[in-house]
């Protein structure tokens, strides 16, 4: 069945480092691609989506590539902040997941620290 | 402001006790959802509903229940038979169509006494 891997975490970096959380997927049709941001004691934001291979998604600095020769969707930050401290989740949408067109599968998420 | 509004932020349940989960959406979205949430698990489907008064088992729906008798709220119960129910739960919702993004609310922490 379809699947997402992340990297495991917890990461933990330096104010102003480059990030890079690593995540791949499998799935048999075309699915749409997307990373969620979930701060401590709070639900799933959005962060970026991708709906076709070679998009590229981006928010508040963060930036994805959908790279469908690589099964990848790999989440970057060329200069992370305190504030971007989070748990972020890889997730995708085949439309066709137990019946229910509206479900994401999720990876298990990755823990990031920044450090001052 | 639009959103989905889960109640309480923390619950908590004695032994053998049933509990409720509100979650209720003010988005006009068909399908509602929720989640369990365990460290190191990511997230895992409980129960979808698609339309009222219908729903969907998911990944783990042993030892649930839920009800959609209107659009706007999907309750879920957290029976007895549930043995291990500390978690944390999150409800979302969409309109239910294919590659569409998921809205979540900001989740019930449920912990055993």
């Amino acid at each position: 069945g379809d699947s997402v891997t992340q990297m495991e975490g917890p990461v933990t970096l330096s104010e102003e480092a480059f990030l890079t959380i690593n995540c791949t997927y499998t799935a048999t049709g075309y699915p749409s691609l997307f990373w969620y941001v979930q701060y401590p004691g709070e639900g799933l934001q959005l962060l970026l989506k991708a709906t076709k291979a070679d998009d590229k998604g981006s928010n508040k600095g963060f930036e994805a590539t959908y790279r469908k020769e690589t099964t990848s969707f790999h989440l970057e930050k060329g200069s992370v902040q305190v504030s971007d401290s989070a748990v972020y989740f890889c997730a995708l949408s085949d439309g066709n997941y137990g019946g229910s067109q509206g479900n994401l599968i999720f990876g298990k998420g990755t823990k990031l620290s920044v450090k001052p | 402001d639009g959103g989905i509004t889960q109640s309480p932020k923390y619950l908590f349940r004695k032994e053998g006790q049933n509990v409720t989960l509100s979650c209720e959406q003010n988005l006009n979205h068909d399908a509602m959802y929720w989640y369990r949430q365990d460290p190191g698990q990511g997230l895992r489907l409980i129960y979808y509903s698609q339309i009222v008064n219908d729903f969907q088992k998911g990944d783990i729906a042993e030892g649930y229940s839920v009800s959609r008798e209107k659009k706007e709220s999907f309750p879920l119960t957290v029976t007895s038979a549930q043995k291990n129910p500390t978690a944390f739960y999150l409800c979302a919702s969409n309109r239910g169509k294919a590659n569409e993004k998921l809205f979540f609310g900001s989740g019930t922490q449920l912990s055993v006494l």
